[in-house]
């Protein structure tokens, strides 16, 4: 079974400050890998597919790179309203599997 | 606009059942796969199950393999999920969510507001 681990568990950073969110798979999962955020009280939300790919709607600041074992998620410039939990996910054949999470705070 | 909406949570003795389940509307619910996934208090997203649009295949996490069933009525817009051999760590809210192909992978669009489990004697 594939494993995913984030680091950190949790940040705190200033408003306009870059933040950056690693994940790492035990395999080599090529780039199945989807980032999601969560606001406390509510369910998560799709920012990025593939690794790299910003999901409709989603404001640029946020981005993502990576392939194989090592991801990272960034905040170009963090907003108020990106204190959340980030979570990446990895996909294969309709099987999920969660990062444990990333709380971010100001 | 899509919802999902949860319903059959509560609180539950261990080794005791629970149905849940989740109506869908404003998509056709027959194109997508669904998922269940659960959060315990405080904790990570856990994914639980899947099941194909059609309700031929069906995944399970290691944890609840054997102990749940994930199912689908196509022509009642609903997903289900039967709960056997409750544990007190299966504690969590649990979420319907909508499965979508996302580039060359999948991904979850949508999530209900989730449902409340507690295993508790």
């Amino acid at each position: 079974d594939i494993q995913m681990t984030q680091s950190p568990s949790s940040l705190s950073a200033s408003v306009g400050d870059r933040v950056t969110i690693t994940c790492q798979a035990s395999h080599d999962i090529s780039n199945n890998l989807n980032w999601y955020q969560q606001k406390p009280g509510k369910a998560p939300k799709l920012l990025m597919y593939d690794a790299s790919n910003l999901e409709t709607g989603v404001p640029s600041r946020f981005s993502g790179s990576g392939s194989g074992t090592d991801f990272t998620f960034t905040i170009g410039s963090l907003q108020p309203e990106d204190i959340a939990t980030y979570y990446c996910q990895h996909y294969d054949n309709l099987l999920f599997t969660f990062g444990p999470g990333t709380k971010v705070v100001i | 606009q899509v919802q999902l909406v949860e319903s059959g949570g509560g609180v539950v003795q261990p080794g005791r059942s629970l149905r849940l389940s989740c109506a869908a509307s404003g998509f056709t619910f027959s194109n997508y796969a669904m998922d269940w996934v659960r959060q315990a208090p405080g904790k990570g997203l856990e994914w639980v199950a899947v099941i194909s649009y059609d309700g031929r295949s069906k995944y399970y996490a290691d944890s609840v393999k054997g102990r749940f069933t994930i199912s689908r009525d196509n022509s009642k817009n609903t997903l289900y999920l039967q709960l056997n051999g409750l544990r007190a760590e299966d504690t969590a809210v649990y979420y319907c969510a909508r499965d979508v192909v996302r580039g060359h992978g999948d991904a979850v669009d949508y999530w209900g507001q989730g449902t409340l489990v507690t295993v508790s004697s």
